[in-house]
Parts: structure tokens; sequence; C-alpha cells
């Protein structure tokens, strides 16, 4: 079965640095999404993309983050100069459709210090 | 707005004991209705889901109905293994957007 895949699993990076986490999306589908979540707090909805720019985006997208498709297949959020409340589970998903079911990757633990 | 407050937890059950986890909503639009569950070490997976009121979603022996009366969508399962131990979120998504808003989830423990 299909599944969306993230990497790294970990990353931990000193403030101040530019992180970027990657994803692969499930193939057919057609918008990508992230979102993240603090420790001990809820998922949170950061930003979609659809046909090659951010369809919808959260508060929390601040200019400090873009997203990028790269190539066919990866679709990346790049954080460019870490915080210390950026540490986080960051979870990508993937729907066929809008407002269909998203698909979860595995997520990616960043620590930043 | 649009929000998802789900049962705090954590939840440990004896195997074969009866689960229910609560979540109830508030929603603009109309809203799907999820379950995710969150195994140690993976990602999100969708459990089950409802698109409209009324409707019964089930999966693994779970079920959930959207009861658009009490905005709810209780999760439950008539006897649990220890397989079902993870973390369980409920969520929604509305006609008006793409985002998905989470609960906070609930980790369910299952003992033999």
């Amino acid at each position: 079965e299909p599944e969306v895949t993230q990497t790294p699993s970990h990353q931990v990076t000193q403030m101040g640095q530019e992180v970027i986490l990657r994803c692969v999306p499930i193939s057919n589908h057609l918008y990508f999404y992230w979102y993240r979540q603090i420790l001990g707090q809820k998922v949170e909805f950061l930003v979609s993309f659809y046909n090659n720019e951010i369809s919808e985006k959260s508060e929390i997208f601040d200019d400090q983050f873009s997203v990028e498709r790269p190539d066919g297949s990866n679709f990346t959020l790049k954080i460019r100069s870490t915080k210390l409340e950026d540490s986080a589970m960051y979870f990508c998903a993937s729907s066929r459709d809008n407002q269909e079911t998203q698909y979860f990757g595995p997520g990616t633990r960043l620590l930043v210090l | 707005g649009n929000s998802v407050t789900q049962m705090e937890g954590p939840v440990t059950l004896s195997e074969e004991a009866f689960l229910t986890i609560n979540c109830t909503y508030t929603a603009t639009g109309y809203p799907s209705l999820f379950w995710y569950v969150q195994y140690p070490g993976e990602g999100l997976q969708l459990l089950l889901k409802a698109t409209k009121a009324d409707d019964k979603g089930s999966n693994k022996g779970f079920e959930a109905t959207y009861r658009k009366e009490t905005t709810s969508f209780h999760l439950e399962k008539g006897s649990v293994q220890v397989s079902d131990s993870a973390v369980y979120f409920c969520a929604l998504t509305t006609n008006t957007g793409n985002q998905f808003y989470f609960g906070t989830g609930t980790s369910l423990t299952v003992i033999p």
C-alpha cells in the first residue's frame, strides 16, 4: 500500500540554523500539507500546497517558513532560522483531492537547542 | 471557528474491556469527521471517518457515529486488544477549507 515517507526521522539543530524537512507524498496525490505537534499539544495545521503554490496557510506559517516541490516527488518544508519554539514533531500529509482523507507520514522530530 | 475537544488520557484498560473515547467539535460549514490512530514510532493512520450527520464509520472493530445534535463523534470498541495500544486523534475538516483540525490525542494502553 502506498504511503507518505519523511526524512529525517529526527533532527537536532542549533538555534538560528536553517533546516529542511523532506517528504515524499503518495504518487497520484495532488494536495500536500505540513502539520506540527509541539509536545503535549494539538496537531496544528501549517500549510497546504496545490498546483505548485500555497493554497492555505496558518498564522504559524510566517516568513521563516517556506515550502517547495523541487521535483516530481519531493515536498519540502524549510525553516530559515530556527527558534527554540520550533521544536516539535512535523508531519507531512497528502490527499488525492481537496477535503478528502489526508494520509500522513511518520513525522520528523525536530529539536532546536 | 473550528475546533475539536477530545477526552484527555492516558487511558489504561484490560484486554477485552469496552472502550469509549469522547470527541466533540465546533465547526462552521459542513464538517467531515475522522479518527486517526498513531502506533508507536509510526505516522497518523486513518482509522475511520464519517462525512455527514448520522453516518457511522467503522473499521477493525472500532466505530463512531456522527451526531450533529450533540456535535459529537465518540470512538467505541466493544473488546480492546493489546495491539490497540496507541494514540487516537479525533479530527475534522470542513467544506470551507482543506486543513484538518485535530484534538490533542488520547493515549490508550491495553494490558493483558
